[in-house]
């Protein structure tokens, strides 16, 4: 079975511009998060979707980043525009049950995203 | 305002004995726990969990401690490998679909 998987692996953009990161779930999980990791701190919550309805975004930092998630299966998150502190690493997880208590999330491998 | 503390950020140990890594937390809502472990360029890796309401988890080398009273929780991994090398996220939730991370244990075990 496929794991999650996210593209591109990296991206290098000047500020100002726009990027749009992509996750593809486990095959059958319903819930798909985003997080996020600047510069070896702690992995941030951004938000949490089941099917294509955000059930949290609390953890989206500003209006400039939009999530996505058109059909229920893959998910984008656009930056726009993209400032110097968006940089970081940005996760995708997915799981299946979608209860905080017993269940689990799985990553995928990230994309590093690099503001100039 | 950080809810889930790892305070030491590396650990070497050697090959074949115990490593011990530990984590605080502030939240005493906190049900579910979890350490992840993350290799270089890739994804964190789920470990092994725990609920509130057990204070012991079992996974072959693994084993995570909870004691609710201090709020703490804590991995063992007897014996560790060279392979164990990597950083150790603890992650709890509050019966929400959040988790919230520690910032992370690099774990070096030595040949």
């Amino acid at each position: 079975e496929a794991g999650v998987t996210q593209f591109p692996s990296h991206s290098v953009i000047e500020k100002g511009q726009t990027v749009t990161l992509r996750c593809d779930p486990i095959s059958g999980h319903d819930n798909l998060y985003w997080y996020r990791r600047v510069m070896g701190k702690e992995i941030k919550f951004l938000l949490h979707f089941v099917k294509e309805s955000k059930q949290d975004e609390s953890g989206m930092p500003n209006n400039r980043f939009l999530a996505e998630r058109t059909g229920g299966t893959y998910s984008t998150l656009k930056v726009q525009p993209a400032e110097l502190e968006d940089s970081g690493v940005y996760f995708c997880a997915s799981s299946l049950l979608g209860s905080g208590s017993g269940d689990t999330q799985y990553f995928g491998p990230g994309t590093r995203l690099t503001v100039l | 305002d950080q809810q889930v503390k790892q305070n030491s950020p590396s650990l070497s140990v050697q090959e074949g004995r115990i490593s011990i890594l530990n984590c605080d937390y502030t939240n005493s809502m906190f049900d579910y726990f979890l350490w992840y472990k993350k290799y270089p360029a890739e994804g964190p890796t789920f470990l092994i969990s725990i609920s509130s309401i057990k204070d012991k988890n079992e996974d072959g080398r693994f084993t995570v401690f909870l004691n609710k009273s201090a709020k703490h929780l804590s991995l063992h991994i007897v014996p560790s490998q060279p392979g164990d090398s990597a950083v150790y996220f603890c992650a709890a939730s509050v019966g929400t679909y959040k988790y919230i991370f520690g910032t992370g244990t690099r774990l070096k075990v030595l040949a």
